[in-house]
């Protein structure tokens, strides 16, 4: 059974230009959560999203959109790609329902240059 | 807005001494769940606590939940070296799993 699967694992990028990571949630999981790591802080939540529809947002500019595709699987996209989004981008999948396990995929690497 | 704080930010001990770390939440918290992460690695989830007051033990390691479901607690007993790595708390607000995590206490551990 794979868990989360996310790609790429790493990525260099201009500034200005735009990114999309895609993430596979484990088997059985229906929830898609998207996490921005920094180096040396914890994950910040940026959105969720469930039934194919962003049910939860961070406090993340409108540059940062995703998308749900029917087989669960999802998108992170980032448009005009600015130096301080350079991070680890994190993709965890859970099942709905509050408090149930989420798993975290090995996340993507992005730095823009 | 939301906050959650993790106290301390590192954590230097010898193998074979205790550890701690401390995340309090700026409102309360419909659930805590605490993660691991290796260095270079991702988080990987270690236990949720739901219930007020609740503790909930893994081994070395004692996981404790406020009564007002505020703060909680990572204990690790005894620490051996493959504790190393950072211990991330993360409340969870509402009936969604939207968590915001803390900072972070790296663990690094003397042989």
């Amino acid at each position: 059974d794979a868990g989360v699967t996310q790609s790429p694992t790493h990525l260099i990028k201009t500034r200005g230009q735009q990114v999309t990571l895609r993430c596979s949630p484990k088997s059985g999981h229906d929830t898609v959560s998207w996490y921005q790591q920094a180096l040396g802080q914890g994950p910040q939540f940026i959105f969720q999203y469930y039934e194919e529809e962003e049910r939860q947002r961070g406090n993340f500019p409108d540059r940062f959109s995703g998308h749900q595709f029917p087989n669960y699987s999802s998108e992170l996209n980032v448009n005009a790609l600015l130096l301080g989004d350079s991070a680890l981008y994190l993709c965890a999948s859970s099942r709905q329902g509050a408090g149930t396990e989420a798993f975290f995929g090995q996340g993507t690497r992005l730095t823009v240059v | 807005g939301q906050q959650v704080m993790q106290i301390p930010q590192y954590q230097h001990v010898q193998e074979g001494e205790d550890f701690t770390t401390y995340c309090n939440s700026s409102t309360t918290l419909s659930n805590i769940q605490w993660y691991k992460q290796r260095p270079g690695g991702h988080p990987v989830f270690l236990i949720q606590l739901v219930k007020s007051g609740e503790v909930k033990k893994q081994k070395r390691l004692t996981f404790q939940f406020g009564e007002a479901k505020k703060n909680s607690s990572l204990h690790i007993t005894a620490t051996q070296t493959t504790d190393v790595g950072t211990y991330f708390c993360a409340g969870g607000v509402g009936n969604f799993n939207k968590f915001y995590f803390g900072s972070g206490t790296k663990l690094n551990v003397k042989p």
